[in-house]
């Protein structure tokens, strides 16, 4: 399978929490990453842990790590229309390896 | 005051054409990256020089040549256009996780290749 596996799409509902999950394979990555992605633009950082790390908060965002598992979450809590974009999982060992990104849409 | 900036954004060209887009970073990193992202926003990494010397080469036709002229430029060279071809492209720099650096990587606004 891939190096870094995410689901394709989240839909949920303005002022709602989302949850954004993703595993990998590489168990010796230094830093896991969070970008996100908005129409017809690149790609932007949006937090990232370093993997001593099981958790780290960032205003409205969280991001849990479960290094047993290879599992890495971020949640957006009050989401918001503007959140609206693709969310990249991203591990980084010698270079960057992506997953295939979640597309998060907001409804009102 | 764009830190990695690409041209061109927008690329439509015909079937066995060559074409070149440029990159450029002015954030005095010293590690560069092509990535390709196709229509289903898959990214895939192609390329990665560090200091103008390639240490990734991803499983990419031959037909994609990146030229690093300085640790400031990358730019891709593409030989006989084919449909397959089109996507967006994505040029990153990094400083590199435990050079000065998280290892985050900053991207251009990329350059849409289409093929026809």
């Amino acid at each position: 399978g891939e190096d870094v596996e995410q689901s394709l799409f989240l839909s949920v509902r303005e002022g709602d929490s989302s949850v954004i999950n993703c595993t990998y394979t590489d168990s010796s990555s230094t830093y896991l990453y969070w970008y996100k992605q908005e129409p017809g633009a690149g790609l932007q950082l949006l937090t990232y842990i370093f993997s001593n790390m099981d958790m780290k908060q960032d205003q409205r965002l969280t991001v849990l790590l479960n290094k047993k598992d290879k599992h890495l979450s971020l949640r957006i809590a009050d989401t918001q229309t503007g959140d609206s974009a693709i969310y990249f999982c991203a591990v980084s060992n010698n270079d960057m390896r992506f997953g295939a990104g979640t597309r998060l849409t907001v409804k009102p | 005051d764009t830190a990695v900036s690409q041209t061109p954004k927008y690329l439509v060209t015909q079937m066995g054409n060559d074409k070149s887009i440029k990159c450029e970073q002015n954030l005095g990193h010293d590690t560069m990256y092509w990535y390709k992202q196709d229509s289903k926003k898959f990214l895939k990494i192609m390329f990665s020089y560090n200091n103008k010397e390639l240490i990734i080469n991803e499983t990419v036709p031959n037909r994609f040549s990146p030229k690093s002229p300085d640790k400031a430029h990358l730019n891709l060279h593409i030989n006989s256009l084919e449909l397959g071809d089109s996507a967006v492209y994505f040029c990153a720099s990094t400083p590199l996780a435990g050079v000065g650096g998280t290892g985050e990587l900053f991207f251009g606004e990329g350059s849409r290749l289409t093929v026809l």
